[in-house]
C-alpha cells in the first residue's frame, strides 16, 4: 500500500467550519473515504467520494477531492462540540489503507 | 442492525500468555481486515482475507502473531507468545471488494493490556 497523510491536529471554534485535509500516493485509488473515531469507539464511516469525483455534499459535510494533487478535504459546516473526534481519512483499490488521523477538538 | 461483532471487547493478560481475539464479520462480506491502533503509530493494516483467503499479512509479526479464517462468520488473530509491546486496541473489520463502494464496517475493538 501508499502513503496516507493527514495533519495530526485542528482545533476550531464552535459554529466555525473546519477543514481536515489528507494526501495521499496511489493513483489506482478507487474510492476514498472519511471515517470518525469517538473515544473508546471503533471507526464509523462518514461519507465517501468515487475517484472520478471532485466534489460530495452531504449534509454539513463537504468532500473535496483533486485527484491530479492527489488531495482530500473534508469540511464541516457550523462545527459543534459532538463533532470533536479523531477523523480518518483512507483508500482503497484491494485493501484499504488509513492516515494517522486529525485529531479534531472544537471549543464552546 | 447488521455489525462487526468482535470478542473480547477488553483483555488484560501477563507476558508470555496466549491472546486469541475473534471477530464475526458482516453476514455477505468477502473481505475481513485486523487492525491495531496505538498512540504511537496509529492505524496499522496486520493482515486481510478475501473469501476466507489470506492476501496480505505483511503488516504483522510472523514470529508471534497468526491470523486465520476457520469459515465465512469466524476471523481470529491470535498472540503467542504476547508481550507488553502488543498492547494496543485490535479493530476486525469487514466489506464487500468487488461491487461499488468497498465500503468497510470496524467492530468497536478489542483493547488488549500486556503486563
Amino acid at each position: 500500500g501508499e502513503d496516507v497523510e493527514q495533519s495530526l491536529f485542528l482545533s476550531v471554534r464552535e459554529g466555525d467550519s473546519s477543514v481536515i485535509n489528507c494526501t495521499y500516493t496511489d493513483s489506482s485509488s478507487t474510492y476514498l473515504y472519511w471515517y470518525k473515531q469517538e473515544p473508546g469507539a471503533g471507526l464509523q464511516l462518514l461519507t465517501y467520494i468515487f475517484s472520478n469525483m471532485d466534489m460530495k455534499q452531504d449534509q454539513r459535510l463537504t468532500v473535496l477531492l483533486n485527484k491530479k494533487d492527489k488531495h482530500l478535504s473534508l469540511r464541516i459546516a457550523d462545527t459543534q462540540t459532538g463533532d470533536s473526534a479523531i477523523y480518518f481519512c483512507a483508500e482503497t483499490y484491494n485493501d484499504m489503507r488509513f492516515g494517522a488521523g486529525t485529531r479534531l477538538t472544537v471549543k464552546p | 442492525d447488521a455489525r462487526v461483532t468482535q470478542t473480547p471487547r477488553h483483555k488484560v493478560t501477563e507476558m508470555g500468555q496466549e491472546v486469541t481475539m475473534r471477530c464475526q464479520p458482516i453476514l455477505g462480506h468477502n473481505t475481513v481486515f485486523w487492525y491495531r491502533q496505538t498512540m504511537m503509530q496509529g492505524l496499522e493494516l496486520l493482515a486481510y482475507f478475501r473469501n476466507r483467503a489470506p492476501l496480505d499479512d505483511s503488516g504483522m509479526p510472523k514470529d508471534r502473531f497468526s491470523a486465520e479464517m476457520p469459515d465465512a462468520t469466524l476471523a481470529t488473530l491470535k498472540i503467542q507468545p504476547s508481550e507488553p509491546r502488543d498492547s494496543a486496541v485490535y479493530f476486525c473489520a469487514s466489506g464487500f471488494f468487488g461491487g461499488s463502494g468497498n465500503t468497510i464496517y470496524f467492530g468497536e475493538g478489542s483493547w488488549l493490556t500486556v503486563v
